[in-house]
This record gives C-alpha cells, structure tokens and sequence, in this order.
C-alpha cells in the first residue's frame, strides 16, 4: 500500500528557513513523481510542482519557481518542500503527494495527511 | 495557464439525490488529462475520476465524470451522506497542472 507520511506542524517567524517532509512507503520511490500542493485558508488547491526521485528532474509551476525548493533523497525515500525565507503569506496547508503516468502533470493518486505551516511574527 | 470554472460555487441537496457538478476550461483540455477530486473537511484531497471518466480505485460506482474539450462534468448519481464535500477539477495537459476553484456540495 502506497503511503505518504509528513512530517508535523510548522509555526515560524518571517524570515525564517523551513523544510518540511514527506516520506514515502509501499511502493518503488524512485518511480514515482512526487510532487506539492498549497492549500492556503479556506481556498483551492495550488500544484507547486514535482520531482521524480529517479533522477531528479524537477518540475515547477511558474508561480512557485523561486520562492521554495524541492528535493529529494532517494536513500531515505523522502521529498522535501523548502523556503528559505518565509512570509507571512506562506501560511497554509502543504501536502506531498504521488503519482506514476508518465507525464509529470499527471493526477496524484496518492495524498500525505497534510503539513501546516504558520507564518506569523 | 489554463483556469479553470467550476459551477455552481454551492450545491445543496439531500440524500438520495443526483448531483450534477460543472468545469469550464479556457481552453481544449485532453479527456486523458483531465481529473476530479473528492475533498472533506479536515482530510487530503481524494482522487475520484481520471481521465475525464475512469474511476480511481474504491471510487464507488455512483460516480461518474464525462466531456471533451472545454466542459466537464461529474455527476454523484443518489448522493449518499458521506459525499458532502468539496469538490475540484483538474487538468494536467498544459504545463502548469491547474485546479478548479471548487464547488461545495453541501445538506
């Protein structure tokens, strides 16, 4: 069974650094794209972008080039979504999730529980 | 990018009922790349329909999603009372993927 794990709730100050984690079980890491999505309070969905383990190719949503990273270590089966200088308007719910069409846009059909993160001096 | 509308913002209805839920795309979508999720209060989205009409896996049979090109449509056929949730399209044939704005289907 294919299961994405996050790591726990974040509260930072602007300007602070932050990484969060999703760490994946249950299927071939490596085949999989895995990838983010912001939720930010009470809105829509927002796809950041994605990276396929295999080889790292990294894909961003124009929006979100710039402003976090993406990453993963594929020894330790787990992706990671950074910033290195927070705002306040980053405050929402960051959730990794993964697919394996062969587009890097496809559809997640596997979801993480969700990572909030609050930004707030 | 490609926006996406959904309509309406807000369904209220009752159990038992059809649910009839819309997406308009800016521009043609492929039906391969075209997608909807399930989202309830509290949980991560849940995909329900890839392309445009293949239910994900669990996906009960009640769920349905049909349309080509620029409109979409998933139906919830008798609505049962764990689907009142938020619903979102999606499309992930032009670069970036986007969603849809959602539409609430509510008591």
């Amino acid at each position: 069974e294919v299961q994405l794990v996050q790591s726990g709730a974040e509260v930072k100050k602007p300007g602070e650094s932050l990484k969060i984690s999703c760490k994946g079980s249950g299927y071939r890491f490596t085949s999989y794209w895995i990838g983010w999505v912001r939720q930010m309070p009470g809105k829509g969905l927002e796809w950041m972008g994605v990276i396929y383990p295999g080889d790292s190719d990294t894909r961003y949503n124009p929006s979100f080039r710039g402003q976090v990273t993406i990453s993963a270590d594929k020894s330790i089966t787990t992706a990671y979504l950074q910033w290195s200088s927070l705002k306040a308007s980053d405050t929402a719910m960051y959730y990794c999730a993964a697919h394996n069409s062969g587009w890097y846009g496809g559809p997640f059909d596997h979801w993480g529980q969700g990572t909030l993160v609050t930004v707030s001096s | 990018e490609i926006v996406l509308t959904q309509s309406p913002g807000t369904l209220s209805l009752s159990p038992g009922e059809r649910a009839t839920l819309s997406c308009r795309a800016s521009q043609s979508v492929s039906s391969s790349y075209f997608a909807w999720y399930q989202q309830k209060p509290g949980q991560a989205p849940r995909l329900l329909i890839y392309g445009a009409s293949s239910r994900a896996t669990g996906v009960p049979d009640r769920f349905s999603g049909s349309g080509s090109g620029t409109d979409f449509t998933l139906t919830i056929s008798r609505l049962e009372p764990e689907d009142f949730a938020v619903y979102y399209c999606q499309q992930c044939d032009s670069s970036p993927p986007t969603f849809g704005q959602g539409t609430k289907v509510e008591i």
